[in-house]
């Protein structure tokens, strides 16, 4: 059981948008940072977002991340294959004293 | 090429010990905070351990506490895991990553497998 949650899996088409939410509680994402990073198979994960909302140096803007209270979204538009992989949302919990993830959510671009 | 480079992993039996090395190449260590992560077989992203740019505070998971320990030497690059008292539980990749600030990992090494198996 994960201390985030984020949905098993999304779907859309190419060209269209998806969103894949983050939820959690005051101990985490209500007062840290959340970052997002993509995982293909076989491959260690990348970062796509950081301190909620910015992008790192090579990341395209198709990827937007953003945090309301307890939640977090991770928002992807003009899908490509290619951005079929499982996403994850992170934080640190300050309650835990230790870095949380979301269990993951797969990403199929139909 | 900047570049995390896990090495030590291996097959242990129940109750064994290894040690995780990961090297930095193309950049300096000293001025981040690193981390170790593993993912089990088919499972999601777990944080494992940190350790403060100068070992001046660790934390690490509860499951882990008591028998791993995070270390680093900031002359020779690297970043290591020691793992006492394995468990069958403990089998996963384990990652190191490296964190520029507010517990985010922005570059990390390919994973090294542990497997702890009699």
């Amino acid at each position: 059981q994960s201390v985030l949650t984020q949905p098993p899996s999304v779907s859309a088409a190419p060209g269209q948008k998806v969103t894949i939410s983050c939820s959690g509680s005051s101990s985490n994402i209500g007062n840290n940072y959340v970052s997002w990073y993509r995982q293909l198979p076989g491959t260690a994960p990348k970062l796509l977002i950081y301190d909620n909302d910015k992008r790192p140096s090579g990341i395209p803007d198709r990827f937007s991340g953003s945090k309301s209270g307890t939640s977090a979204t991770l928002g992807i538009t003009g899908l490509q294959t290619g951005d079929e992989a499982v996403y994850y949302c992170g934080t640190w919990d300050s309650s835990l004293t230790a870095v949380v993830f979301g269990g993951g959510t797969k990403l199929t671009v139909l | 090429q900047v570049q995390l480079v896990e090495s030590g992993g291996g097959v242990v039996h129940p109750g064994g010990s290894l040690r995780l090395s990961c090297a930095a190449s193309e950049f300096t260590l000293s001025i981040y905070g690193m981390h170790w992560l593993r993912q089990a077989p088919g499972k999601g992203l777990e944080w494992v351990a940190f350790v403060r740019y100068d070992s001046s505070a660790k934390y690490y998971t509860d499951s882990v506490k008591g028998r791993f320990s995070i270390s680093r030497d900031n002359s020779k690059n690297t970043l290591y895991l020691q793992m006492n008292t394995l468990r069958a539980e403990d089998t996963a990749v384990y990652y190191c990553a490296k964190s520029p600030s507010n517990w985010y990992f922005d570059l990390w090494g390919r994973g090294t497998l542990v497997t702890v198996s009699s």
